[in-house]
């Protein structure tokens, strides 16, 4: 257990729709990263928030977007979903900003969009 | 636009033998290669490398970064089965846009 939680674990909803994926990052983890894995892109960074503020940007659509609140948790809006946007989403967390900072995933939460 | 390439794709091998992974990059503005395992579910850690012919070791595990020749190898001796899994290379960017690109990974199988 890497102290990682996201919610929920499995998410299946159809295409046009808007769906909201959170993630908790370790106790005393300032950064939160959000990632997407399918079979035919691999593992593809999309973005990083540092302490509420967005540090990094990735392969993130337009139609995806992420905050970082107060109290550190993050969340990931993913929004007129297609097909292809089926996929594991990984959140990971580090005590810094650097991505050479050990990372902490989480379990994920797969995503079908059908 | 960056890419980082590992080869070979997948490798099966023995348990005891041992296995070198590589990983090839074109990136502006190299800040450091990470290296992950990943099982069945989410990523792990492995190492960190930012500097040229300065080995990283992890009891079986080992790797080394080239910053001329633009690549990393990952060694990993005496293989075990608990060795199978996808090997993640990355490569941190940053300049003006902090990143963090992928390659596809290396699948081990390490059968008894």
């Amino acid at each position: 257990d890497s102290g990682v939680t996201q919610t929920p674990k499995h998410l299946i909803t159809a295409t046009g729709q808007r769906v909201t994926l959170r993630c908790s990052p370790r106790s005393g983890d300032l950064s939160v990263y959000w990632y997407q894995q399918s079979l035919d892109q691999g593992l593809q960074f999309l973005i990083q928030y540092y302490n509420g503020e967005e540090r990094a940007k990735g392969n993130i659509l337009e139609r995806f977007s992420a905050q970082q609140f107060p109290d550190l948790h993050s969340e990931l809006n993913l929004s007129s979903l297609e097909l292809g946007d089926s996929a594991l989403y990984f959140c990971a967390s580090s005590v810094g900003r650097e991505f050479g900072n050990e990372q902490f995933f989480g379990p994920g939460t797969r995503l079908t969009v059908l | 636009e960056d890419k980082v390439v590992q080869s070979p794709l997948s490798l099966v091998v023995h348990e005891g033998d041992t296995v070198t992974l590589n990983c090839s990059y074109e990136v502006t503005n190299f800040r450091s290669l990470l290296w992950y395992k990943q099982e069945k579910k989410a990523p792990t850690f492995l190492f960190m490398l930012t500097s040229s012919g300065i080995e990283k070791k992890s009891g079986r595990l080992s790797s080394i970064l080239d910053k001329k020749e633009l690549f990393s190898i990952l060694n990993i001796t005496a293989t075990q089965t608990g060795d199978s899994a996808v090997y993640l290379c990355a490569v941190d960017t940053g300049g003006s846009n902090y990143k963090l690109t992928f390659g596809k990974g290396t699948l081990l199988t390490v059968n008894p």
